[in-house]
C-alpha cells in the first residue's frame, strides 16, 4: 500500500515564527502536493512538485515555499506564519494521476 | 482555470437509501474524475475513479457516472451504511502530472 507520512499531526505556532511541515512518501512517486483544507472551500492547492527540485505554484501560493530535495520527501515553509494560515494541510503524492493523501496536519496559529 | 462545483453540502440518509452526489466541472478538457472520501481525523481516500472515455463505474455499493457534454458526474451509493457517513470529494484533472481540481466536499450522515 501507498504511505504518505506528515511530521505532525497538530502544530500550534505564533504569528511570525518560521513553520516547517514535513511529508515523506515510500512509493517512488514523482509527483507531490501540498493542499490546504478549510471548512466549505474544499481542498485548495498550494504547490506542487513533479520531480526533484522542481516545484510549480498552485492556486493560493502566497505566504508559502516548498523544497523538495529528495524524491520522497516535499516541505512546505511558512516563512512568517500568521493567523489565516491556521488551517488543515494535506500532502499527497502520485505517479500519474491517482493521487495519495497523509493524514493531515493541523496548524493553530495564534 | 478549472472550477468544480459540488452539490449538496450535506446528506442525510436512512441507512439502506441510497445517496447521489453532484459535481459540475467547467474545462472541457478535464479527463480524469475521482472521487474521496474523508473520514473524521484522516486523509482523504480515493474511492473510486472516472476517466473520460467511460461512461459508468461500478464497485461494488458505489457508482460513478459521466456526461461529457453536459460536463457533469455523480457518485451513487447504494444501500447506504453507517460507515459510509464522511465527507465526499469530487475532483478534475485536466493534467498528466495529475494537478486536481477539487469540489467543496459533501458531508453525508447516515442515520440507523
Amino acid at each position: 500500500d501507498v504511505k504518505v507520512t506528515q511530521s505532525s499531526r497538530y502544530l500550534v505556532k505564533r504569528t511570525g515564527e518560521k513553520v516547517f511541515l514535513e511529508c515523506v512518501q515510500d512509493m517512488d512517486h514523482e509527483n507531490m502536493f501540498w493542499y490546504r483544507q478549510d471548512p466549505g472551500l474544499g481542498l485548495r492547492l498550494i504547490y506542487f512538485s513533479y520531480d526533484v527540485k522542481m516545484k510549480e505554484k498552485g492556486d493560493i501560493p502566497e505566504g508559502y515555499s516548498v523544497s523538495r530535495e529528495k524524491k520522497e520527501r516535499f516541505s512546505l515553509i511558512l516563512e512568517s506564519a500568521s493567523t489565516n494560515q491556521t488551517s488543515m494541510y494535506l500532502c499527497a503524492s502520485s505517479s500519474r494521476q491517482e493521487q495519495y493523501f497523509g493524514p493531515g496536519t493541523r496548524l493553530t496559529v495564534t | 482555470g478549472e472550477n468544480v462545483e459540488q452539490h449538496p453540502s450535506t446528506l442525510s440518509v436512512q441507512e439502506g437509501d441510497s445517496a447521489v452526489i453532484k459535481c459540475t466541472y467547467s474545462d472541457s478538457a478535464s479527463n480524469y474524475f475521482p472521487w474521496y472520501k474523508q473520514e473524521l481525523g484522516k486523509g482523504p481516500q480515493l474511492i473510486i475513479d472516472i476517466r473520460s472515455n467511460v461512461g459508468e463505474k461500478k464497485d461494488q455499493r458505489i457508482a460513478v457516472t459521466l456526461n461529457k457534454t453536459a460536463k457533469h458526474f455523480s457518485l451513487h451509493i447504494t444501500e447506504t451504511q453507517p460507515e459510509d457517513s464522511a465527507v465526499y470529494f469530487c475532483a478534475a484533472s485536466t493534467d498528466s502530472w495529475g494537478k486536481l481540481q477539487f469540489g467543496a466536499g459533501t458531508q453525508v450522515v447516515v442515520t440507523p
